[in-house]
């Protein structure tokens, strides 16, 4: 089955700089690749996907990016705020039928004012 | 759109008693939707995949007998968690994907279960 790696598991920026949190995936069937944001208590958030006959997909300061040869994609989050620290999660699916998603590990991001 | 809402958000429980959590899709009907477990600090774990009409799939190890499923129209999915025990506290997530819709899988807010 699917495998998705993350990293790093922690990161913390300063408020303004940009943050980028990297995931892998093994299996080259998977062609749905969203991203989740996860606050204290709450359900994950899709902040942004990518379906893999895309290579980039922007939406104001987020970002995403997919290298399918190499199986990997990457989320790019500029000008952080303080209230972009969350937990991101990255996930992989091959989005037939009613395929399950496949979950990165996470990324607990810290914006420090 | 794609909205999906889960019940109750937090609940405390005896040990040996059951639990029930809702999982609703409110403005889409989902054939298909996912229950999963998540230990502090770590990321979701797939419990079971629930099909309307149908017996769940549930991942390696988990207990069909415990974690009770039950799909029986296009917008409700329940889990059970039956003769509950403190290791079973967790937090219990579900969602849903609208087939026809473009914004794929779509969470509950989560149940925080606590077994005391």
């Amino acid at each position: 089955g699917e495998n998705v790696e993350q990293h790093p598991s922690t990161l913390s920026v300063q408020e303004g700089d940009s943050a980028v949190i990297k995931c892998t995936y093994s299996d080259s069937a998977s062609n749905y690749f969203p991203w989740y944001k996860q606050e204290l208590g709450k359900g994950p958030q899709l902040i942004i996907d990518i379906r893999s006959n895309v290579g980039e997909k922007k939406d104001q300061r987020i970002a995403v990016t997919l290298n399918k040869t190499a199986k990997h994609f990457s989320l790019h989050i500029t000008e952080t705020q303080p209230e972009d620290s969350a937990v991101y999660f990255c996930a992989a699916s091959e989005q037939t039928g009613a395929n399950n998603l496949f979950f990165g590990t996470g990324t607990r991001l810290t914006v420090i004012p | 759109g794609a909205v999906v809402s889960q019940h109750p958000s937090r609940v405390i429980c005896k040990s040996g008693t059951s639990v029930k959590i809702e999982c609703r899709s409110l403005d889409f009907q989902a054939t298909t939707m996912f229950w999963y477990r998540q230990f502090p600090k770590q990321s979701l774990m797939l419990m079971a995949t629930s099909n309307e009409g149908s017996k769940a799939t549930y991942e390696q190890g988990v207990e069909k007998d415990k974690f009770l499923i039950n799909h029986a129209s296009l917008t409700l999915s329940t889990l059970t968690v039956t003769s509950a025990h403190p290791e079973d506290s967790s937090f219990y997530i579900c969602s849903a994907r609208d087939p026809a819709g473009a914004r794929g899988y779509t969470f509950g807010s989560g149940t925080r279960l606590t077994v005391v």
